[in-house]
């Protein structure tokens, strides 16, 4: 079946760049979806990218594809106190409507 | 625009009781879906609505499980005789689906602890 990986945690300093990475397995994968969640909140939709891109911006949010490794990134610049939370990338094959498969999270923790 | 809402947000039982909850879409948004979030994992993926049509369900809904939407727009979402397996934080999200992404909106979730 499908199978998405995230790692679980990245640390990085307030006002540098965070890099979180996501690996998939599905070739017929047709969106790719970035949700946040904050501590016992629920999901909230960042972005999502369609297969036939490679990058997508949205302002302090960069998304790049690599269709070919099935790698997936999600930048965030100037990483704030407020970006602390558990990152998860989602995927689904079915023209986007169907169920989405998502990765187990990547905390991201900011330092000072 | 309220969002998605779920009721309610806490739900303790005990093993072997009924329990059921309720999700509320974004109004005119065609599709619902459930899933199921446990501690450390990301949500999996259990059933979904198109309208009041259930068009599809994963594996991991057992005959346990069921769900309804009746008139296209609340859903409930019902376990039968509980067990402690079934502690979890049950989401609802919501699409309008016409073309695109179709991107899906989370409820806060419903906390379900069996006890």
């Amino acid at each position: 079946g499908e199978d998405v990986e995230q790692s679980l945690f990245l640390s990085v300093r307030e006002g540098d760049s965070s890099v979180i990475n996501c690996t998939y397995t599905d070739s017929s994968s047709t969106y790719l979806y970035w949700y946040k969640q904050e501590p016992g909140a629920g999901l909230q939709l960042l972005t999502y990218i369609f297969s036939n891109m490679d990058m997508k911006q949205d302002q302090r949010l960069t998304v790049l594809l690599n269709k070919k490794d099935k790698h997936l990134s999600l930048r965030i610049a100037d990483t704030q106190t407020g970006d602390s939370a558990i990152y998860f990338c989602a995927e689904t094959s079915g023209g986007g409507a169907d169920g989405l498969t998502f990765g187990k999270g990547t905390h991201l923790i900011i330092q000072p | 625009d309220t969002g998605v809402s779920q009721n309610p947000r806490h739900k303790i039982t005990k093993r072997g009781q009924n329990v059921t909850f309720r999700c509320d879409p974004i109004s005119e948004h065609n599709r619902l879906y459930w899933y199921r979030q446990t501690l450390g994992q990301g949500p999996e993926f259990l059933t979904y609505f198109q309208n009041e049509a259930q068009l599809e369900k994963s594996r991991l809904l057992s005959d346990r499980f069921s769900a309804e939407r009746p008139k296209g727009s609340f859903s409930t979402l019902e376990i039968q005789r509980t067990e402690q397996g079934d502690s979890a934080m049950y989401l609802c999200a919501s699409s309008l689906v016409r073309q695109g992404a179709g991107e899906q909106y989370f409820g806060p979730g419903t906390r379900l602890t069996v006890t």
